[in-house]
């Protein structure tokens, strides 16, 4: 099956530093990757689409200068916390779709972000 | 109106029992169903897509129902191993994202 991977697992940084998460299609191009947010005992909460090679497609409520993704290959998808507070905290997840499966995502295993 | 609800739990069960789990969805529009499990701490996994005919995977039973939009999983044989959170999730049509319910628990005690 698809594999998708993240990078770091889990990071601990200070208030006010940026972060960068890397999400990775292993054996499939990814033309569309997605990244989710999930605070303790919630769902997850879609924060953004991107698709190779343009901008990304924010969901309401999510600042677009805070959270930068740039997906720039067809298997890498990057998001930066910009100047992370402690309300950042959460479960960071990215997901990636290829073309001709519209709907079947492939999740990556997450990566858990602390700010102190 | 949340876009998908389910019953969050949990709902413990005594291995060996069968449990049901519902969803419903607001957008009548929807065309693709699904249900992911979630473990604590990991990435959703995909458990099974839901067809309009009903389908099974093993001990796992989904059904759809269009016209009360609603979408069920059944478990059968329950295990230890199904302690899980499972999700239902829709598509967003027009919009080729997924919208994921809040996830209803289930904890399956020896």
């Amino acid at each position: 099956g698809a594999v998708v991977s993240q990078h770091p697992s889990w990071v601990i940084c200070k208030s006010g530093t940026s972060v960068k998460i890397e999400c990775r299609s292993l054996d499939f191009q990814a033309t569309t990757m997605f990244w989710y947010r999930q605070f303790p005992k919630q769902s997850l909460m879609l924060m953004a689409t991107s698709n190779e090679g343009s901008k990304a497609t924010y969901e309401q409520g999510v600042e677009k200068d805070k959270f930068l993704i740039n997906h720039a290959s067809l298997t890498l998808s990057t998001l930066t916390v910009t100047s992370a507070h402690p309300e950042d905290s959460s479960f960071y997840i990215c997901s990636a779709r290829t073309s001709g499966r519209t709907d079947t995502q492939y999740f990556g295993p997450g990566t858990r972000l602390t700010v102190l | 109106r949340k876009e998908v609800e389910q019953d969050p739990g949990p709902f413990n069960v005594p291995e060996g029992a069968t449990v049901a789990f519902n969803c419903t969805y607001s957008n009548s529009a929807s065309q693709s169903f699904f249900w992911y499990r979630q473990d604590c701490r990991k990435e959703p996994k995909l458990l099974m897509s839901v067809y309009s005919s009903g389908n099974e995977d093993g001990r796992f039973t989904a059904q759809l129902n269009r016209a009360s939009q609603y979408i069920s999983l059944l478990i059968r044989d329950s295990k230890l191993s199904d302690s899980a959170t499972y999700l239902c999730v829709v598509n967003s049509p027009g919009f080729q994202k997924l919208v994921f319910g809040t996830g209803t628990r289930l904890l399956v005690s020896p």
